[in-house]
């Protein structure tokens, strides 16, 4: 699986938009793009996943740019119940393989 | 709530003691994953079952570590001979099968060993 790079921490308004960027320079033509996220004392929660094209649900989106060595987990109105560890991971879409997680980014929605 | 359950969730041992922990995945999820956590870090494999087959162990699972998935249904990881090395949060993930690659996860089983 591709490495990836995240940033350690990031703060963000209630309300307002979280960007959490990933990098993923490495990764390969069939490797898909995950997020989870990791709230305090509580296991990781699957959040988004997507291979080429940008991704949507009612959590977040998922923004993956044309040459797909870099990400965007966008949380559109962030609330004090996002705060976690967010973990961007890449990975072949094949049965078996574990999730490797790296130290993902610590996401802070403060009032 | 993902609907994996784990049991117990919170662990206390003195050093030597042998520990067991349960997971209970998702009713019709016939793959089943462990994982450890330590403070800071992200979750680690530790090993996987396909049903009741055990398919593939990590490096970190040392000869002390046991699991097993009798029946393919709930799964069972024991601690022999605890040491303070084993203090972290034991994770366990179910996911349906080929056709979905999302793992749910428990809220873990946190161990103290003193």
């Amino acid at each position: 699986d591709a490495k990836t790079t995240q940033p350690t921490s990031m703060d963000c308004a209630e309300g307002r938009a979280a960007n959490l960027p990933c990098n993923h320079s490495t990764i390969s033509g069939n490797e898909y793009v995950y997020w989870y996220r990791q709230i305090h004392s509580q296991g990781p929660q699957y959040i988004i996943h997507g291979l080429k094209n940008n991704e949507t649900n009612e959590m977040a989106s998922l923004i993956i740019t044309e040459d797909r060595k870099s990400s965007t987990l966008i949380l559109p109105h962030a609330t004090l119940r996002d705060t976690a560890v967010y973990y961007c991971i890449v990975r072949y879409n094949q049965a078996g393989t574990a999730l490797i997680f790296g130290k993902g980014t610590t996401l802070s929605v403060s009032s | 709530d993902t609907g994996v359950s784990q049991d117990p969730r919170h662990k206390i041992t003195k050093r030597g003691q042998n520990v067991t922990f349960r997971c209970d995945p998702i009713s019709e999820h016939n793959r089943l994953y462990w994982y450890r956590q330590t403070l800071g870090q992200g979750p680690e494999f530790l090993t996987y079952f396909q049903n009741e087959a055990q398919l593939e162990k990590s490096r970190l699972l040392s000869d002390r570590f046991s699991a097993e998935r009798p029946k393919g249904s709930f799964s069972t990881l024991e601690i022999q001979r605890t040491e303070q090395g084993d203090s972290a949060m034991y994770l366990c993930a179910s996911r349906a099968g080929p056709s979905t690659d999302t793992q749910y996860f428990g809220p873990g089983t946190r161990l103290t060993v003193l």
